[in-house]
């Protein structure tokens, strides 16, 4: 069973508008959640991350929030750029146990 | 720059052989992985090591073990390689120092068909 779900395989998006990639979680012992970026032929790299105890985080064009009743995060991007485009990866840990669940990827594809 | 080298981009083994996967860092990090990741399944964690000589089993250790002898090495052995075991293979590591809060540095990963 996954503890956590990416729901949308790919997801297309027009440059310059809002790319919202969605994640949901089952565990709610996860105390914190990242956001990982991959290209073909590239090992992941770390995007951006969010501690339980908050319920959004920025980075410049990148903003992660948490909803926890509803075991929820989302990462948003805005303006998308066409080097956005790539796999990206939601994963969470618990800050008793190491590991880092994964979800299965989101394929985002920025349209010129 | 910090780095994560894996031996092979691309390999390729027949059912029954004995296959070894070398992953190193260069950033002095204590801790390393070995992920795989299918379509529609994310990243699973095969192994992990938290020291020189020390290794815990992930979600998926069947058919696999490792090796750690030198800080900055770690490796993937399949001792009978079979075809359920094709896949992408990646390495990770990651400093101790923020528990886990420490983002994982990856390898750009081998691609191992198993025919």
């Amino acid at each position: 069973d996954q503890q956590v779900k990416q729901n949308s395989p790919s997801l297309s998006v027009q440059e310059g508008r809002i790319s919202i990639l969605n994640c949901d979680y089952t565990n709610s012992m996860f105390d914190y959640f990242l956001w990982y970026k991959k290209y073909p032929a590239e090992g992941p790299t770390f995007l951006i991350s969010i501690s339980s105890i908050k319920d959004k985080n920025e980075d410049g064009r990148f903003t992660v929030f948490l909803n926890k009743s509803a075991k929820h995060l989302s990462l948003h991007i805005v303006p998308s750029q066409p080097g956005d485009s790539a796999v990206y990866f939601c994963a969470a840990v618990m800050d008793s146990n190491y590991q880092l669940i994964w979800g299965a990827g989101t394929k985002l594809i920025i349209k010129p | 720059d910090v780095k994560v080298t894996q031996s092979s981009r691309y390999l390729v083994k027949r059912t029954g052989e004995k296959v070894f996967l070398e992953c190193v860092q260069d950033m002095d990090h204590e801790n390393m992985f070995w992920y795989r990741q299918d379509p529609g399944l994310g990243l699973r964690l095969i192994y992990f090591s938290y020291d020189v000589k020390m290794k815990e089993k992930g979600d998926i250790p069947e058919g696999y073990s490792v090796s750690r002898e030198k800080k900055e090495r770690f490796s993937l052995i399949l001792e009978s390689a079979s075809t359920n075991q094709t896949s992408m293979y990646l390495c990770a590591s990651s400093s101790s120092g923020q528990g886990v809060t420490e983002k994982l540095f990856f390898g750009s990963g081998t691609q191992l068909s198993v025919l």
